[in-house]
C-alpha cells in the first residue's frame, strides 16, 4: 500500500466531545504531520511526529494531541471540540521530513 | 513574525502566456521553502523544494533571500496547469514548523 490514507472521511461531532483521526503514513516514512485547513486558508500546521516523538508544534492548545505508532501510523486526537475545530484535517508523511510531504486526502471535521 | 505571504488569491492568465505566482516570507533564519498544488478533486501534493533547484511541470522557483521571496513561474501557462497553489516554508531552527501560505488559484483560459 503507497500513499497516505485517513478515516474516517467525513465526521461530525458535537461541541464539547472528542474525537480521533486516523492516518496510515507512505510506506518507508518514518514522519508524520498533522494540519488544520479552514474553509478558504492555507494548511495550518498542528505537530509532528518523528520516530514516535513529537518534535514539532504549531499554535495550537494541548487539547490537540497525538500518537505516532512503531509503524508509524498516527492519530489526531481533539478534545473538548468547539465549533471553530470544524474544518478539513489533513494528515501527512516524509522521510526525515526535510524532503517535502506526502499528503492524505483529509477528514472533514463538523462540529455542531 | 514567521509567514508565508501569498497576494493573490486569484491568477488568470491566458494558455500559452507567462505565469509568476508570488509568494514572500517572513523568518529571521534560512529557510526551507516549497510549492504545493492541488488539482480539483486532488490531495495536495509536492510541485518543487528550493533546496532540489528543479523544474517540474516547466515550473521553477528561485529563493531569492534580498527580497524574501520564492515566486513561481512557468513561461508559457498550460489548461492542466488550473488548479491551486501554496507556497509553503519549513522552518530550520528550534522546533519544526511549517507554515503555509493562503494559497493562490490560477486560472488558464483556453
Amino acid at each position: 500500500e503507497t500513499g497516505v490514507t485517513q478515516s474516517p472521511t467525513h465526521l461530525i461531532k458535537t461541541r464539547g466531545q472528542q474525537v480521533t483521526l486516523r492516518c496510515s503514513s507512505q510506506s518507508g516514512h518514518n514522519t508524520v504531520s498533522w494540519y488544520q485547513q479552514a474553509l478558504g486558508q492555507g494548511p495550518q500546521f498542528i505537530f509532528q511526529y518523528y520516530r514516535e516523538e513529537e518534535n514539532g508544534r504549531g499554535n495550537f492548545p494541548p487539547r490537540f494531541s497525538g500518537l505516532q505508532f512503531p509503524n508509524y501510523s498516527s492519530e489526531l486526537n481533539v478534545n473538548a471540540l468547539e465549533l471553530d475545530d470544524s474544518a478539513l484535517y489533513l494528515c501527512a508523511s516524509s522521510f526525515s521530513g526535510t524532503d517535502g510531504y506526502t499528503f492524505g486526502s483529509g477528514t472533514r471535521l463538523t462540529v455542531v | 513574525a514567521q509567514r508565508v505571504t501569498q497576494p493573490e488569491k486569484l491568477l488568470s492568465v491566458f494558455k500559452g502566456a507567462p505565469v509568476e505566482l508570488k509568494c514572500n516570507y517572513s523568518y529571521s533564519g534560512s529557510p526551507e521553502l516549497f510549492w504545493y498544488v492541488q488539482y480539483s478533486r486532488q490531495r495536495l501534493q509536492l510541485l518543487l523544494r528550493h533546496i532540489s533547484r528543479e523544474s517540474i511541470k516547466g515550473f521553477t522557483a528561485d529563493l531569492n533571500k534580498g527580497e524574501t521571496s520564492f515566486h513561481l513561474k512557468k513561461p508559457f501557462a498550460q489548461e492542466e496547469d488550473s488548479a491551486m497553489y501554496y507556497c509553503a516554508l519549513r522552518t530550520t531552527s528550534g522546533t519544526y514548523k511549517y507554515i503555509f501560505g493562503t494559497g493562490t488559484r490560477l486560472k488558464v483560459l483556453a
